[in-house]
């Protein structure tokens, strides 16, 4: 039974468009992250939610929104789609907001061409 | 400065030696020190933490931790060509966000 669940695994879209992928946990964790890995493997984080409540919030163009509907969840929804946004994603949770020991999803590979 | 430092290798070590793998961090009230293994095309999967100064020992994997040198490293003994992989330095600091390095590649060679 899978811990951390992205869907979908490979995602491949034209320039322009708009995509979101999810991501669900089954661990009871509180907090869920976002992290982007580029072409490089720097896995970089984007965004962190506690109990549905934005606590980290990098220098992301504002064209990527997360929404948590709730501790389970927290999808990644992408407007209009830029080469540069080429990357795998990974979505990942904790325990607590101080305890970051991360459990990772499978990446979701996101091709923008 | 980057807030997390490795090597990025490939760092190369024959199948049974020890294999050390190095990181700095810039923050000095970094909390928590973590060690991640990435296969490739896999995600990162936890391998090792610790939290104060000193060693701490888990199978053949030992991390070792000197806050006042800001330094972590970790050692892999009888190293195996499983073994094969990038190992992710990260950091927690003070805004409670994981912090990660480049990564090192290891390639154990038969």
């Amino acid at each position: 039974d899978t811990a951390v669940s992205q869907t979908p695994k490979y995602l491949v879209t034209q320039m322009g468009n708009d995509k979101s992928i999810k991501c669900e946990q089954n661990l009871g964790h509180d907090t869920m992250y976002w992290y982007k890995q580029d072409s490089k493997k720097f896995l970089k984080i984007m965004f962190s939610y506690n109990n549905k409540e934005l606590i980290i919030n990098e220098t992301v163009p504002n064209r990527f929104s997360p929404k948590s509907p709730d501790k389970a969840h927290l999808n990644l929804h992408i407007n209009s789609l830029e080469l540069g946004d080429s990357a795998v994603y990974f979505c990942a949770s904790s325990q607590g907001r101080g305890w970051v020991e991360a459990f990772f999803g499978q990446g979701t590979r996101l091709t923008v061409v | 400065q980057k807030e997390v430092e490795q090597n990025s290798g490939p760092l190369s070590v024959p199948e049974g030696a020890i294999a050390s793998l190095n990181c700095t961090y810039s923050d000095r009230g970094s909390q928590s020190f973590f060690w991640y293994r990435q296969y490739s095309g896999k995600s990162p999967e936890l391998i090792m933490f610790i939290y104060s100064n000193g060693d701490k020992e888990d199978g053949r994997f030992t991390a070792q931790l000197n806050k006042a040198s800001q330094y972590v490293s970790l050692l892999i003994r009888d190293s195996q060509p499983s073994d094969s992989a990038t190992y992710l330095c990260a950091v927690t600091g003070t805004a409670s966000k994981l912090t990660f390095g480049t990564g090192t590649r290891l390639q154990v060679t038969l």
